[in-house]
C-alpha cells in the first residue's frame, strides 16, 4: 500500500501558485519524498525529491515539515500545461544495497483553470 | 536525464496471443522496471528487470504471464503472454540513472486486447 495521502483533486487559477499537500506520517528516517506528475496519455515525469531540507529546481519547490510527516509541492506560477495527476511517493534512496521501488498511490489531479 | 523509448507505442491484439514490448534507454542505467496502468488507475509495479538474471516480480505477477528480459544495461523487453481483455492497459518502462538516482519513465505502450 502507498504510504502517502493526497487530496483527490485540486483546482488552481492560471498564473497563481499551486500548493499540493501530501501526508506521509509513517515516513522512515531513510525515506525520501519524491514527486512525479503524469500529464494525460504520457509517462510520469520526475519533478523533485528531498529528504528533510526544502528543495527547489526549475520546475517546483518542495517544502518538508520539520517532523517530516508532511510536505507541499509548490508550482510557483501554474500554467494550463501543468494540468496533470501529481504523485507524492516516499521511498528509500538507492545505495547501500537498498533496492527501493517507487510505489504509486492515487495522486492529486490538479486542474489549472484559465 | 535518461531518455526512454518504447516499441510499439500502441497495439490491438487478439485474445490468446502474446505481445513483446521493447524498452530502450539512451544511456546506461542501474535499474529497470516495468509498470502497468489499467484504465483510470494509478501505476502498479510489475517487476524489476535484472541484467543477466531473472526478473524480480511483485506480488500478483508471475514470470509465465509476464516474462522479462534485460540482456544489457540499456535494453529490456516485457512480454504479455496469452492475453485476455483484462490485460488491456498501458505498460510503462522505467529506468533509474545511477549518477543521480533519479527514476525516469518511458511514454508507455497502450495495449488493447479484444
Amino acid at each position: 500500500d502507498a504510504k502517502t495521502t493526497q487530496p483527490t483533486s485540486m483546482d488552481c487559477a492560471e498564473g497563481r501558485a499551486a500548493n499540493l499537500p501530501c501526508n506521509h506520517s509513517t515516513i522512515s528516517g531513510n525515506e525520501y519524498v519524491y514527486w512525479y506528475r503524469q500529464i494525460h496519455s504520457q509517462g510520469p515525469q520526475y519533478i523533485i525529491h528531498g529528504l528533510k531540507n526544502n528543495e527547489t529546481n526549475e520546475m517546483a519547490s518542495l517544502i518538508i515539515t520539520e517532523d517530516r510527516k508532511s510536505s507541499t509541492l509548490i508550482l510557483p506560477h501554474a500554467t494550463l500545461r501543468d494540468t496533470a495527476v501529481y504523485y507524492c511517493i516516499v521511498s528509500p534512496r538507492p545505495g547501500g544495497g537498498a533496492t527501493n521501488k517507487l510505489i504509486f498511490g492515487t495522486g492529486t489531479l490538479l486542474a489549472v483553470q484559465p | 536525464s535518461a531518455v526512454i523509448s518504447q516499441k510499439p507505442s500502441r497495439d490491438i491484439c487478439q485474445r490468446g496471443t502474446s505481445l513483446t514490448i521493447q524498452c530502450q534507454v539512451d544511456s546506461q542505467v542501474t535499474m529497470m522496471f516495468w509498470y502497468r496502468q489499467q484504465p483510470g488507475q494509478s501505476l502498479t509495479l510489475i517487476a524489476t528487470a535484472n541484467q543477466g538474471s531473472e526478473a524480480t516480480y511483485e506480488s500478483g505477477f508471475v514470470i509465465d504471464k509476464f516474462p522479462i528480459s534485460r540482456p544489457n544495461l540499456t535494453f529490456s523487453t516485457l512480454t504479455v503472454s496469452n492475453m485476455s481483455p483484462e490485460d488491456s492497459s498501458i505498460y510503462l518502462c522505467s529506468a533509474r540513472q545511477g549518477s543521480t538516482d533519479t527514476q525516469y519513465f518511458g511514454p508507455g505502450t497502450r495495449l488493447t486486447v479484444l
